[in-house]
């Protein structure tokens, strides 16, 4: 099993949609949790960062923490055509020398 | 603004040669990271630098050198060794090496390619 796992999507949702983006992972050590959002031929860049389990919210953004179940997720509510692009997760320990495990990534595409 | 700076944007690289690709970074951020991005894999971290003139090899090092001389430069050097080298390629810093404590910031990638 691997350490993160991230639905491969792609997703494809109308203008207006609620959309739900999950990850799944294994080692229960992560403490710190991130979504990464990455335009077509750019970098990725930090959408949305909690530490432990709870909800976090940033305007029609949502990130959830759920360690009991070792599952994240990334809600986005009035999707618009602009949420267009590729999202990552990625978690870390809390230990010093820990290092970022990313997910694969799932692209996401908003019809208007 | 402060940021980090890649380039070239995009490189090619013939048979047996070496290509170095910059990144540079005006955060003041101790800690910079080289990622290998390909298409249904993620990222994987290639070398990471903790602080100047001190680094250390990630998930995939192998055919790929760096230097850290400068707290503002971290290169990378693709060698004739990384017999697969296309790939889109990132740079990162953060404040300090500390996982997730530090959240990293990216560049806008090099996307290398084989002629």
């Amino acid at each position: 099993q691997k350490e993160v796992e991230q639905d491969p999507g792609p997703l494809s949702v109308p203008e207006g949609a609620i959309v739900s983006l999950n990850c799944t992972y294994s080692n229960s050590a992560f403490q710190y949790f991130m979504w990464y959002r990455q335009y077509s031929r750019k970098g990725p860049e930090l959408l949305m960062y909690t530490y432990s389990s709870g909800n976090k919210e940033d305007g029609r953004f949502t990130a959830q923490v759920d360690k009991s179940s070792k599952y994240i997720s990334l809600f986005i509510r009035d999707s618009q055509p602009s949420d267009s692009a590729t999202y990552l997760c990625a978690m870390s320990e809390m230990r010093a020398n820990s290092k970022l495990t990313f997910g694969k990534g799932i692209t996401l595409s908003v019809r208007p | 603004d402060g940021g980090i700076t890649q380039s070239p944007k995009y490189l090619f690289r013939k048979e047996g040669q070496n290509v170095t690709l910059s990144c540079e970074q005006n955060l003041n951020h101790d800690a910079m990271y080289w990622y290998r991005q390909d298409p249904g894999q993620g990222l994987r971290l290639i070398y990471y630098s903790q602080i100047v003139n001190d680094f250390q090899k990630g998930d995939i090092a192998e055919g790929y050198s760096v230097s850290r001389e400068k707290k503002e430069s971290f290169p990378l050097t693709v060698t004739s060794a990384q017999k697969n080298p296309t790939a889109f390629y990132l740079c990162a810093s953060s404040t300090r090496f500390s996982g997730g404590n530090q959240p990293q910031h990216f560049g806008d990638g090099t996307r290398l390619s084989i002629l």
